[in-house]
């Protein structure tokens, strides 16, 4: 497609439950993005692929969180025993090349409600 | 800690105003700053980007400045439009990624 897809558009689990949530970046684009935007705020970074490796994943808030990107175009976000807190917009994005000073197009997010 | 903060967080006008939007940061080694729109349900577009060597960027009615070594930006709309009305997000590069303000909510009243 012309831009950024994310898959399901909403999700609603009960707390305790394992989540897969999918992005599928622009085509051609090598590094890929993941946000999380609470209610009121603004996007907080998660990680970061360059290709199929993570490049940086500081902003995982713990081992719940997971993310991988094995063949180097779509991502999956996977959280594991969901709890409340995690309820959120989970934004995708990707960029070209991953270099510095170049714009990165957000998709329409997820949104995430634990139950 | 490396912080972004926009004022006002909500703002309310009518049309055909001039408007500046604020936007602070901490930790002024950034790359770039980019202006992005949200509207609800939907992803962020981005609007403007000043790279950190220069001190603005133009679109339109869009003008956004870069005042690095103060760690301020502006972003100021020119005559102002109901279809302006969005969520404006003020976001700060380091490395690679984007350390992003809360926003600032505009409504601007036909």
């Amino acid at each position: 497609g012309a831009g950024v897809s994310q898959t399901p558009s909403n999700k609603v689990t009960e707390k305790g439950k394992y989540v897969e949530l999918r992005c599928d970046p622009i085509s051609g684009h090598t590094a890929l993005y993941w946000y999380r935007q609470s209610l009121g705020q603004g996007p907080e970074f998660l990680i970061y692929f360059q290709g199929t490796g993570a490049a940086d994943d500081s902003g995982l808030p713990n081992d719940r969180f997971f993310a991988v990107r094995p063949e180097g175009s779509v991502s999956t976000l996977k959280i594991q025993r969901t709890e409340r807190g995690d309820s959120a917009v989970y934004l995708c994005a990707s960029s070209l090349t991953g270099t510095y000073q170049e714009t990165q197009y957000f998709g329409p997010g997820t949104r995430l409600l634990v139950l | 800690k490396q912080e972004v903060t926009q004022i006002p967080a909500a703002l309310s006008v009518p049309e055909g105003e001039n408007l500046v939007l604020n936007c602070s940061f901490t930790d002024s080694a950034i790359y770039n700053l980019q202006w992005f729109r949200q509207d609800p349900g939907k992803g962020l577009t981005s609007l403007l980007l000043i790279q950190s060597s220069q001190r603005e960027q133009t679109s339109g009615r869009l003008n956004a400045s870069l005042d690095k070594s103060s760690g301020r930006s502006t972003l100021y709309i020119a005559a102002s439009q109901p279809g302006d009305s969005a969520t404006y997000l003020c976001a700060v590069e380091y490395g690679n990624k984007l350390v992003f303000g809360a926003g600032t909510i505009l409504r601007v009243k036909s």
